[in-house]
């Protein structure tokens, strides 16, 4: 069956500089995968879907790349800020046939001022 | 313009009680999946609905868990004779699949925490 992991669990980093997460998944390539924020006590936010014959995918500060020989991909905010701290979870589709989603364990950042 | 709704968003049970917790979709989605979300844990798929079907329920535990979308009024999930390893949040999400494309965003809602005592 198909496995997530985030690359760690807690990443801090100072305002401004770039955040780089990663995820890595350990079977099939996906059609596709997505990226959600997730804040304290909320459900998940979309972000992202980056499909399997996209390098690369941009959305304002947000960037997310898809390599599906490394079976990973790599999401970057440039010039983060405090408000970005949150935990971020990678998902993929939970089989080759459905929609449904399995989510790595997540990566929580915190931007400090 | 609402969201995914889900309510009750804190729900307290003893053990051997039912719980059930409702999702409405946002308006115009007909898909409806359900997530669990254990402490220090990530989300776990449960099962995934269509109006009056059942299309995947292979993360749903096989006894004492249950869920519904039926035609009319909001989505179900029960769990009957709750246990302590039931408390976790529960979330719903939902998305339209437009066309023949299976790649679409799901839109979660804020969650039902279910403590059981």
């Amino acid at each position: 069956s198909q496995k997530i992991e985030q690359n760690s669990e807690a990443l801090n980093i100072q305002e401004g500089k770039t955040a780089t997460l990663t995820c890595n998944y350990t079977n099939y390539s996906p059609a596709y995968l997505q990226w959600y924020r997730q804040d304290p006590g909320r459900g998940p936010v979309f972000l992202l879907l980056i499909r399997e014959n996209e390098k690369e995918k941009r959305k304002e500060r947000l960037k997310v790349t898809f390599d599906t020989t490394l079976k990973q991909s790599l999401f970057h905010i440039t010039a983060s800020q405090p408000a970005d701290s949150a935990t971020y979870l990678c998902a993929l589709p939970h089989n080759q046939a459905g929609t449904a989603l399995i989510f790595g364990k997540g990566t929580t950042l915190s931007v400090s001022s | 313009n609402a969201g995914v709704m889900q309510n009750p968003r804190h729900l307290v049970r003893r053990r051997g009680q039912e719980a059930r917790l409702r999702c409405s979709p946002m308006k115009g989605h007909s898909h409806v999946y359900w997530y669990r979300q254990l402490p220090e844990e990530g989300l776990k798929f449960m099962v995934y609905l269509q109006k009056e079907n059942i299309i995947d329920e292979s993360g749903m535990p096989k006894e004492r868990f249950s869920a519904e979308f039926p035609k009319e009024g909001p989505s179900i999930l029960r769990i009957q004779q709750v246990v302590r390893g039931d408390s976790a949040a529960y979330f719903c999400a939902s998305s339209s699949l437009q066309g023949a494309s299976k790649q679409e965003t799901q839109y979660f809602g804020p969650g039902t925490r279910l403590l059981v005592l």
